[in-house]
């Protein structure tokens, strides 16, 4: 099992449809991220969230860090095409950099 | 604007044979990490290092190890590569708290 645990694993969805991906973990954070990650790229920071509680906007991407910084979700509203990729949220616990179990997402025109 | 440089980007090995892939940052950067990805997956931490001459295990660190050079240079080898080994990897750097900088990747095949 991986320290950061990612749900759904996987998200076919329609154009237009609202989606939430959620990154739990027992452990708490000091601040968790959000990537995204083309194929044949290297993940590329989306937002770190930081303050316990912490809603941070970013377009159409809401992003939400748990109260206890245990756990932190994503929501996109209204997807897109060109929101398809790999999700992936991230943190660090005494230097070590953990990433999440991954959401790949498929949006369909 | 280099970033993070990572070689080779792709490299087929036999059953095994040794190798070492290369990463070099220009940022500064203290603490440097080797990943592998397997397909569809999340990112697995195999080594890291907080600064130069540190290093410690991740998640993954069996049949690899690593070598911090320099604060620029973090290198991974595979002792005696197996199909296991088979995966992308990705080198990072980053300062505490902030973004994480990756390089290209290297697809590494193990026949």
């Amino acid at each position: 099992t991986q320290l950061l645990e990612q749900s759904p694993q996987f998200l076919s969805i329609q154009e237009g449809e609202n989606l939430t991906v959620y990154c739990n973990s027992s452990s708490v954070f000091s601040s968790l991220q959000w990537y995204r990650q083309e194929p044949g790229e290297g993940p590329v920071l989306l937002v770190t969230v930081v303050t316990g509680g912490e809603v941070k906007k970013l377009k159409r991407l809401t992003f939400q860090f748990g109260d206890a910084r245990k756990d932190s979700s994503l929501h996109i509203t209204a997807a897109q095409p060109g929101d398809t990729g790999l999700y992936l949220c991230a943190g660090s616990v005494f230097n070590k950099f953990y990433f999440g179990s991954g959401t790949k997402l498929n949006v369909k025109p | 604007n280099a970033g993070v440089t990572q070689t080779p980007k792709f490299q087929v090995l036999k059953t095994g044979q040794s190798m070492t892939l290369q990463c070099a940052q220009d940022m500064n950067h203290n603490s440097m990490y080797w990943y592998r990805q397997d397909p569809g997956m999340g990112l697995r931490l195999i080594y890291y290092s907080a600064s130069e001459g540190t290093t410690d295990k991740g998640e993954v660190p069996n049949g690899y190890n690593v070598s911090r050079l320099n604060k620029r240079e973090f290198s991974l080898r595979l002792e005696s590569a197996a199909p296991s080994q088979t995966s992308v990897y990705f080198c990072a750097s980053k300062r505490r708290d902030t973004e994480a900088f990756f390089g290209q990747g290297t697809r590494l095949t193990v026949v």
